[in-house]
């Protein structure tokens, strides 16, 4: 799987958006950029992923770039309860998840 | 909306003894999974599991651990002697089949501690 590179911890101010960013510039055709979370030691907790077009679900929003080489998560309206470590994965879908340090997001009122 | 569950939630087991942790992954998934992740590190990924047998495993995943699906629900991981180093928070995971694009879901974890 390819690498990720993303950022070791941002902020967030509470009912702002968050954008967190992650580079995988040897991602290859067929891989997905996976995004997770996990909030204080429980499950890793799947949120989006997406191949090429940009992705929305009701968790969150998935900007992709054309090159496929980095994306951005976006919270549109973060809350204290996600503050949480984010991890963006690249994973071809067969085979298992390969998770990094991820981003420590820190939501404050 | 289904979820993977896992027991117990924590259990403290003395070096040296065996320990099953126990798994019900969403109905209707194909593929099992066990990861864990020592306190501060990074979840790493154990064995995959798929139509009864491994068909991944890291090499975390020595002679001291096994996988079974005894029944139709549950997925368990033994490990038959403890160690130390063995106390982690292991995570079931579970998805629906292998293809493209397939996503993996996690339980709330099983918190090991061995004194």
């Amino acid at each position: 799987d390819a690498k990720t590179t993303q950022p070791p911890s941002m902020d967030c101010a509470e009912g702002r958006a968050a954008n967190l960013p992650c580079n995988h510039s040897t991602i290859s055709g067929n891989e997905y950029v996976y995004w997770y979370r996990q909030i204080h030691s429980q499950g890793p907790q799947y949120i989006i992923h997406g191949l090429k077009n940009n992705e929305t679900n009701e968790m969150a929003s998935l900007i992709i770039t054309e090159d496929r080489k980095s994306s951005t998560l976006i919270l549109p309206h973060a809350t204290l309860r996600d503050t949480a470590v984010y991890y963006c994965i690249v994973n071809s879908g067969y085979s298992t998840l390969t998770f990094g340090k991820g981003t420590m997001l820190l939501v404050s009122p | 909306e289904p979820e993977v569950t896992q027991t117990p939630s924590h259990q403290v087991t003395q070096m040296g003894q065996e320990v099953i942790l126990r798994c019900v992954p969403i109905s209707n998934h194909l593929y099992f999974y066990w990861y864990r992740q020592i306190l501060g590190q990074k979840v790493e990924f154990l064995v995959s599991f798929y139509n009864n047998e491994i068909s991944e495993k890291s090499e975390i995943f020595d002679d001291q651990f096994s996988v079974e699906r005894p029944d139709g629900s549950n997925f368990t991981l033994k490990i038959r002697s403890t160690k130390l180093e063995d106390s982690a928070m292991y995570f079931c995971a579970s998805s629906p089949d292998g293809t493209h694009g397939n996503t993996i879901y996690f339980g709330e974890g099983s918190w090991l501690t061995v004194v």
